[in-house]
């Protein structure tokens, strides 16, 4: 079964809109939550990440709002930009003996138009 | 320099054969991951190895066998290839520092196409 539930599918915002990418997830053992970045032909990238004691996260125009009672996070990207346009993946990771495990929901794939 | 390395960048090859994917990291961490994309960009992980040791295994046909030399590379093996293998397959690779743990490197990626 899918462990994390990501919507929507796909987004279209306006140049300096708000994106709004949200998740859910079910295994309470998930003790890091990390969204990826990833262009078309490349591999994913992390770019920001939250730990579940921590409600928010922001740096720069990325926000990750975090719920731990409802078991929900999202991201927030302020201000969009054409040069936001790729596929977001949240992530929930399992960190132990100095590796991590990541679970990747199904991804979002965000366009930002003029 | 490129942090995280695959080769070959694209691979087509027929059902049955047999073929390596090969993948190298110079950031000097200790675990290296696969990963498969499907075609709806659904990311699994595979396998993952920490100093050449095997401690990831989900769920994969034994078709598919990593292999790692050494602890900056990390290669996969695919026998008898299947039409459901096509997909792009991604290495990462992590520290082992607290501050490191907590962010994977992928590398560029294999397109792999199985006719």
């Amino acid at each position: 079964q899918q462990q994390v539930k990501q919507s929507p599918q796909s987004l279209i915002v306006q140049k300096g809109g708000i994106s709004i990418i949200n998740c859910a997830y079910e295994n309470t053992a998930f003790d890091y939550f990390p969204w990826y970045q990833q262009f078309p032909g490349k591999g994913p990238a992390l770019l920001i990440a939250i730990r579940p004691d921590v409600s928010e996260k922001k740096e720069g125009r990325f926000t990750i709002s975090f719920n731990k009672s409802a078991k929900q996070f999202s991201l927030h990207i302020m201000d969009s930009q054409p040069g936001d346009s790729a596929t977001y993946f949240c992530a929930a990771s399992i960190i132990s003996g100095g590796y991590q495990k990541v679970t990747f929901g199904t991804g979002t794939k965000l366009q930002v138009i003029p | 320099d490129t942090a995280v390395s695959q080769t070959p960048k694209y691979l087509v090859t027929q059902m049955g054969n047999d073929k390596s994917i090969k993948c190298e990291q110079n950031l000097g961490h200790d675990t290296m991951y696969w990963y498969k994309q499907d075609s709806k960009k659904f990311l699994k992980i595979m396998f993952s190895y920490n100093n050449k040791e095997l401690i990831i295994n989900e769920t994969v046909p034994n078709r598919f066998s990593p292999k790692s030399p050494d602890k900056a590379h990390l290669n996969l093996h695919i026998n008898s290839l299947e039409l459901g293998d096509s997909a792009v397959y991604f290495c990462a690779s992590s520290g082992r520092d607290p501050g490191q743990i907590y962010e994977q490197y992928f590398g560029p990626g294999t397109r792999l196409t199985v006719t």
